[in-house]
């Protein structure tokens, strides 16, 4: 089975660049997560989406950040304009809502300079 | 506030023995999950071991075992044997319950280090 699948793995971009981290939940899952992993301040919850409608979005740091789950097998998280400040590690994950474990995708890792 | 605690920012075990690593919680709500992941060097989260708040039993997956005590809000994952592929971040989380959408919270982590 395939797992959650995200794109790119790896990203460097110039300050100021529009960047687009995707994301592919498990078949059959309906509610989506995205969080941040830096060294500073852990894993943090951006936002999370269930049945393709977002939930909660009071992690998003600021307007410079917009996610979007048009459908239920897919999901962006868009920076613009990127600074470096958001050079971090962004998993995607999801679940079943009728089971309680999340699955993670295996990371973008983003670096602004 | 903090939900999830993680007191040890790094432990140290030898290989082969058992090892503890804490984690305790905070929620007024009388549904929730209680998860470890653990994440390599490589970077990858990987899911452990769960309990629900209404299990009468510890969970457990070969090596690992949840030790719940509901009362004092602790969720502690045992090691038993541990093995040197066991060194990395060990991370506690909670699911809380919720008729539309359950957040999902993680503690600071525990970077654990099996010496040979």
């Amino acid at each position: 089975d395939a797992g959650v699948i995200q794109s790119p793995r790896h990203e460097v971009t110039e300050m100021g660049q529009e960047v687009t981290l995707r994301c592919k939940p498990i078949s059959g899952h309906n509610s989506l997560f995205w969080y941040r992993q830096t060294m500073m301040r852990g894993l943090e919850l951006l936002i999370y989406f269930n049945n393709n409608v977002p939930i909660d979005d009071s992690g998003m740091p600021e307007d410079r950040f917009s996610a979007k789950m048009p459908n239920a097998s897919f999901s962006t998280l868009k920076i613009q304009p990127s600074e470096p400040r958001d050079s971090a590690v962004y998993f995607c994950a999801s679940s079943w809502d009728s089971r309680n474990t999340i699955y993670f995708g295996e990371g973008s890792w983003l670096t602004v300079v | 506030a903090q939900k999830i605690t993680q007191t040890q920012p790094g432990m140290f075990v030898q290989e082969k023995e058992a090892v503890t690593l804490d984690c305790t919680y905070d929620t007024s709500d009388p549904s929730y999950g209680l998860f470890w992941y653990k994440q390599p060097s490589s970077g990858e989260m990987i899911f452990l071991i769960y309990q629900g708040s209404y299990d009468q039993q510890n969970a457990t997956e070969g090596r690992y075992s949840l030790n719940f005590q509901k009362a004092r809000k602790s969720a502690n994952l045992v090691i038993s044997a541990s093995q040197l592929g066991d060194s990395a971040m060990y991370f506690c989380a909670m699911r809380e319950g919720g008729n539309y959408g359950q957040n999902f919270v993680f503690g600071p982590g525990t970077r654990l280090s099996v010496l040979p």
